[in-house]
């Protein structure tokens, strides 16, 4: 049980480009969802918190306007990374928790490529 | 100082040794404890949940938790290559769907044929 996936694992995509990345609870709904990014041999660094139905709560440095994070149902939010730029290359991971969930569980993760 | 310390590593040991992986933090607030194992090019995969302090054992994985030194370990018996990833601690205040985790940087173990 407890089973996150993402989609796509990897894209590459030109500058100015907009990304979606999906995340999906595959067996428990998942009342809150987690975004992170996570730069080679570093640890993740948490990027938003969403909460189904409602807005998502940015950390402090992570701009909303070029992340937008939507959690429309108890299973799938989405990150769109907009106008992406060379800078943005880099693994990005969601993780979800529902109420019967102890702590929160990965997505595989998604490796973004801005050329 | 940050809020969770850990040796990045590299840690190489010979397969078959006990491997001691630890973390250090300064929140007194913490109580749920964590440790993650993230394979290359990999999410992180929850290893160990332990709540306050004490031991918790699963299989070959024992996670110890030591509140009043602000400690925490995981042990690894009769390591086997294909334990060979990083292991990052991450740690919490409170338990439930909200919980924000707070992450060690992650110590990359290669466990040696």
């Amino acid at each position: 049980g407890a089973v996150v996936s993402q989609h796509p694992s990897r894209v590459i995509c030109k500058s100015g480009t907009s990304v979606k990345i999906e995340c999906r609870s595959l067996d428990f709904q998942a009342t809150t969802m987690f975004w992170y990014r996570q730069f080679p041999k570093k640890s993740l660094m948490l990027m938003a918190t969403s909460n189904e139905g409602s807005k998502a709560t940015y950390e402090q440095g992570v701009e909303k306007d070029k992340f937008l994070i939507n959690h429309a149902s108890l299973t799938l939010s989405t990150l769109t990374v907009t106008s992406a730029h060379p800078e943005d290359s880099s693994f990005y991971i969601c993780s979800a928790n529902g109420q019967y969930q102890e702590t929160q569980y990965f997505g595989p993760g998604t490796r973004l490529l801005v050329l | 100082q940050k809020e969770v310390e850990q040796d990045p590593g590299p840690l190489s040991v010979p397969e078959g040794a006990i491997v001691s992986l630890n973390c250090t933090y300064s929140n007194s607030a913490f109580q749920y404890f964590m440790w993650y194992r993230q394979y290359s090019r990999k999410g992180p995969e929850l290893l160990m949940y332990t709540y306050s302090s004490g031991n918790k054992e699963d299989g070959r994985f024992t996670a110890q938790v030591d509140k009043s030194s602000k400690y925490i370990s995981l042990f690894i018996r009769d390591s086997q290559p294909s334990d060979s990833a990083t292991y990052l601690c991450a740690m919490s205040a409170g338990g439930g769907a909200t919980n924000k985790l707070i992450f060690g940087t992650g110590t990359l173990l290669a466990v040696q044929p």
